[in-house]
This record gives structure tokens, sequence and C-alpha cells, in this order.
């Protein structure tokens, strides 16, 4: 049970180009997030999906899209990166049901650098 | 607008003494809280959670401690370790809802 994995780790883009980070969970959980963190800050939402072919927005969406074409993935993508968007990114899953648990269980995050 | 916030970014603990992290929030809907452990380079880490229809719970070396009059969230550590060293957020959420608030984080740092 490897928990929530993050793929890659690492990386460095130049502005403008794109890329798309993986997130996958092995906890059959139906909700998923994708946070960035930046110095001094705590996490910020950017997207999120309640289950497989949903998505929505939170609070820093733009410049992102996300999908959830299977249970297990969500995919956040840049479409033309920005130094801005220079952060770590964080996964997280959650289960559902209103007398689970709320908790969300995070992944050790990418470190994405855009020059 | 409303958030949730720790009173203090940084705190230096001797080894072997308490810690307590506080943590304002302002929304009065809030009804679920969380406190997270991040250590250097890694994800954020469960320690305990609590809902608002208590006001107190205990885990291992953790007691969260829940004020709804003032809105104040607090994490006590007892016998402070140096693995404690880290940065502790907490976060709210409601439980009609699917998202998570983070205040700021607070930096703990052990002295030996």
């Amino acid at each position: 049970n490897a928990g929530v994995t993050q793929t890659p780790k690492f990386r460095v883009l130049k502005t403008g180009q794109s890329m798309t980070l993986l997130c996958a969970q092995d906890m059959n959980h139906e909700y998923m997030y994708w946070y960035r963190q930046d110095p001094g800050m705590g996490l910020r939402l950017i997207h999120y999906s309640v289950g497989e072919g949903t998505t929505a927005k939170g609070e820093v969406p733009d410049g992102y899209n996300v999908s959830r074409l299977k249970k297990q993935n969500f995919l956040l993508g840049l479409e033309s990166a920005a130094p801005s968007q220079t952060s770590v990114y964080f996964c997280a899953s959650r289960n559902s049901g209103r007398h689970s648990t709320d908790t969300q269980y995070f992944g050790p995050g990418t470190r994405l650098t855009v020059l | 607008g409303e958030s949730v916030g720790l009173h203090l970014p940084t705190l230096s603990v001797q080894e072997g003494d308490n810690s307590i992290i506080n943590c304002a929030y302002s929304n009065s809907a809030s009804d679920y809280f969380i406190w997270y452990k991040q250590e250097s380079g890694k994800g954020p880490q469960f320690i305990i959670d609590i809902r608002s229809n208590m006001d107190k719970r205990q885990g291992q070396r953790v007691t969260v401690l829940l004020n709804k009059t003032v809105k104040h969230l607090s994490l006590q550590i007892a016998a402070t370790q140096p693995g404690d060293s880290a940065v502790y957020f907490c976060a709210e959420a409601r439980s009609n809802d699917y998202k998570l608030s983070f205040g700021a984080g607070t930096t703990v740092t052990v002295r030996a």
C-alpha cells in the first residue's frame, strides 16, 4: 500500500513549456486534490475532484487544468508555464461518506521551477 | 475574508518541555479541524483532528483543544522531542464541503 504517490519529484521548465504532473492513490479514495505551496505560506487549493470524471476549481485554478479519467489518478497540467508557477505541488486524497474521516492524505510533493 | 491562521510563525522549545501551538479561525461554519505536521521536503502528515461537538481530543503525546466561543484551536505536544521539529499547520473545513483551508503554519524548532 503506497498511499499517495506523485511523479515527477522535481522538474525544471522554461517559460511557455507544458507539462503534466501525475498523482496516484491506491486507497480507493473518491476525492482527490491538487495544492500548491509557496515559501512561508500554507497550502492553496488549485483544483479538486469528487469522483472519476469530475473536476472542480479551487482557490487558485488559473493557468492549470486537471483530469480524472481513472479513479486512482488525478493529473495536473500546465499548458504554458510561467515563473509565477514555480512552487511545490502536493496531491492529496480522502475517502467519501458522511461518517468517514475528512482527513486528507498527502503525497510527497513535486518541486517545479519555471525559468 | 474568512481564513485560518496561526498566532506565531515560529516557536523554539527546549527538548523535554511541552509545546503549545495556536491557531485562530474565523469561519463560524467550520465544524472540522485538523493539525498537520510537515517535515522538510515532505508532504503534510496528519497528526490529529477534532470535530466541533468536542472541545478536547487526545492522541499519543498530542492534545488538541477547541474553543468555539473565541474560535481558537491549539495543539499541545508533550515532552517535545527533536523529531517534533517541523512546520505545523492547522486546517478547517465544513462537513458538507470537500475542501480544507490551511493556515500559514508555525515552524517548531526543538533545542537540545
